[in-house]
């Protein structure tokens, strides 16, 4: 299973872009990276997935180098209700359970 | 329908108590999970079902029993806990082992 690490915290402001990269150095050439958010006391919420390169949806962009061994999910302009826990998870799809297997999360503080 | 359910939303059970936890979900899809999740603590991947048979059981204690009724509902059979036991539990679904639907979770208390 690929291990993941990630800064256990980050601060910032309301309107500010926010970056979190996400380590994972033994990433096999099948797995893919996923990120969650969690709000307290709810369940984790899809953000976004990819394999290579750049992958942008409605709510975040996650930037992979060529090399994949690390990955950076970016929220553009957080608000408040931004704060959460985000985490970084890799594996591949075919029932391995790195991509089931949740790390330390990033802690993000919005201020405002 | 997007949503997977849990009920109940707390629970509060004794040692000797057994209790169940329910989740369900309409999305036809053909993995369900249950984790449990300590305060400020990563979810913890507990037991993996997929198309209604388990496929993963990461070492958990027998006192936790799962069940895959059908293809849309989970249980989660309570025996004899531990007030250790006392966490979130939250079921997700996927179509694929990719992207997961939680549901809410159940806040359990073992007194």
């Amino acid at each position: 299973l690929a291990k993941t690490t990630q800064p256990i915290s980050m601060d910032s402001y309301e309107g500010q872009e926010v970056n979190i990269t996400c380590s994972h150095n033994n990433i096999a050439t099948n797995d893919y990276i996923t990120w969650y958010q969690q709000f307290p006391s709810q369940g984790p919420r899809f953000i976004i997935q990819g394999y290579k390169t750049k992958v942008t949806n409605e709510v975040a962009s996650l930037f992979i180098p060529a090399d994949r061994k690390s990955s950076t999910l970016s929220l553009p302009r957080v608000s408040l209700s931004d704060t959460a826990v985000y985490y970084c998870l890799v594996g591949d799809m075919g029932g391995s359970q790195g991509n089931l297997i949740f790390g330390k999360g990033t802690k993000l503080s919005v201020k405002p | 329908d997007t949503e997977v359910t849990q009920t109940p939303k707390h629970l509060v059970m004794g040692m000797t108590n057994k209790k169940s936890l329910k989740c369900e979900q309409h999305m036809g899809h053909r993995a369900m999970y249950w984790y449990k999740q300590k305060a400020k603590k990563p979810p913890e991947l507990m037991f993996v079902y997929s198309y209604e048979k388990l496929s993963i059981n990461e070492s958990v204690p027998s006192r936790f029993s799962p069940e895959c009724p059908n293809s849309s509902l989970l249980n989660l059979h309570l025996h004899a806990l531990q007030p250790e036991d006392s966490a979130l539990y939250l079921c997700a679904s996927s179509q694929d082992y990719d992207e997961q639907y939680f549901g809410p979770g159940t806040r359990l208390t073992v007194t």
